[in-house]
């Protein structure tokens, strides 16, 4: 059972334009949510957190959308650039927990 | 510079060989762990270790095993390699706060079982 998802799998915008990942948990318990980025050949680093007691957080052209009601988030990248191009990953943690659950993942591509 | 530092980048071996991969931080954190990445970029948490105590996902194989000199080095052994076992294995740091599990990665070593 994947507690974490992200959709889409794989998404394609053009320079300019504003990238909407999306996320969703089951576990109601979990309270602190970053999302990585990985580009190839490196590993995930952090771009950017947000804690179950906030339903926005921007750093720059990278905002997080979070509903607690619905269990959802969303990463918005504005003015999305070609080096913006990499994977993303949503994860999730509970208080005190040992364990970051990753999603799957979304492959970002952006045309120039 | 400070990081997480991961050797070797590539190594390729044969099924039934033992291999070891070396992981250290120089961030000053207490808990290190491994993961594996697959093939789908799927990241799946293997081991959480600090001075104190070792986490093991009950999910690991037993032929995986961690060793640790100090809190800023964890290596991963992997006692006899099988077919499964060709992934990216990544180990990552975190100061360990009470609440939040903020990790810092390493670049990966990729494993290729022939």
């Amino acid at each position: 059972q994947q507690q974490v998802r992200q959709s889409p799998q794989s998404l394609t915008v053009w320079e300019g334009e504003t990238a909407i990942l999306n996320c969703s948990y089951e576990d109601s318990t979990f309270n602190y949510f970053p999302w990585y980025q990985q580009f190839p050949g490196e590993g995930p680093a952090l771009l950017i957190s947000i804690r179950s007691v906030s339903d926005k957080k921007e750093d720059g052209r990278f905002t997080i959308f979070f509903n607690k009601r619905e269990k959802k988030l969303s990463l918005h990248i504005t003015d999305s650039q070609p080096g913006d191009s990499a994977t993303y990953f949503c994860a999730a943690s509970a208080s005190g927990s040992w364990q970051l659950i990753f999603g799957s993942g979304t492959q970002l591509t952006v045309m120039p | 510079e400070t990081a997480v530092f991961q050797t070797p980048n590539y190594h390729v071996t044969q099924v039934g060989n033992e291999v070891s991969f070396n992981c250290k931080q120089t961030l000053g954190h207490d808990t290190m762990y491994w993961y594996k990445q697959d093939s789908k970029k799927l990241l799946k948490i293997m081991f959480s270790y600090n001075n104190k105590q070792l986490i093991v996902n009950e999910t690991v194989p037993r032929r995986f095993s961690p060793q640790s000199s100090d809190k800023a080095h964890l290596n991963l052994r992997i006692k006899s390699v099988e077919p499964e076992d060709s992934a990216v294995y990544l180990c990552a740091s975190s100061p360990r706060d009470k609440n939040y599990a903020e990790q810092f990665f390493g670049p990966g070593t990729r494993l290729t079982v022939l």
